[in-house]
């Protein structure tokens, strides 16, 4: 099963919007509603904070959304803030059973 | 509050198995609906899903690792173990368990490092 395909860094300024895109196959993204993203900052371990494509745990700014077009999804950050500084990674059910990550994307805030 | 960590040792040699150990709280292994993974993350690079183990004692591999891992679960102590045999210096990652809601990593635990050198 290969890696989701995310871009390897983005960057914005404080109050813009960034979006991260997540691509990957008919097989997994394209396939599933199942679709989930994870902040890490260094250090730490990985934080949920959107599930099932579009969903927001309870506790995760509004400032987060997701969304999916086909075998691609998306993630945007809204209002962006120095806090929303770090990685995010991608993951996705696949047919398999299994599951799949993207690369990651190194948020910066300029 | 479901919390999870992972113990283990922090260095392995290479041909040797590792067995790691998630101690959770906060949630039953027992109750329909509940699943645990692995997940690891070599220094600086991304996140790869290892296995998982349900309530009902469903097990599920990386197709690309399965030939080397074991997942159990111990419901009355609350715990789950991996088990990685044929350990290669490429393995050495920080190992994560995560609580899953069905189809995401809905918690997770601090993470434990391990090497792999002899």
């Amino acid at each position: 099963q290969s890696a989701l395909t995310q871009p390897a860094s983005v960057s914005g300024s404080p109050g813009q919007s960034i979006t991260i895109s997540c691509t990957g196959t008919s097989s997994d993204v394209g396939g599933y509603n199942y679709v989930s993203w994870y902040q890490q900052r260094p250090g730490k371990a990985p934080k949920l904070m959107i599930y099932d494509v579009s969903h927001r745990p309870s506790g995760v700014s509004d400032r987060f959304s997701g969304s999916k077009s086909g075998n691609t999804a998306s993630l945007t950050i809204s209002g962006l803030q120095a806090e929303d500084e770090a990685d995010y990674y991608c993951s996705s059910y696949t047919s398999s059973n299994t599951w799949v990550f993207g690369g990651g994307t190194k948020l910066t805030v300029l | 509050q479901v919390t999870l960590k992972e113990s283990g040792p922090a260095l392995v040699k290479p041909t040797q198995t590792l067995i790691l150990t998630c101690t959770f709280s906060g949630f039953s292994l027992s109750t329909s609906g509940m699943r645990v993974s692995w997940i690891r993350q070599p220094p600086g690079k991304a996140l790869e899903w290892l296995a998982r183990i349900d309530w009902n004692g469903a097990k599920f591999y990386s197709t690309s690792l399965k030939i080397r891992l074991s997942i159990s679960k111990d419901t009355s102590k609350n715990q789950v173990v991996l088990t990685m045999t044929n350990m290669d210096p490429v393995d050495t990652a920080t190992y994560y368990c995560a609580q899953m809601s069905w189809w995401d990593f809905e918690t997770w635990g601090q993470g434990t490092l391990v090497t792999v050198s002899s």
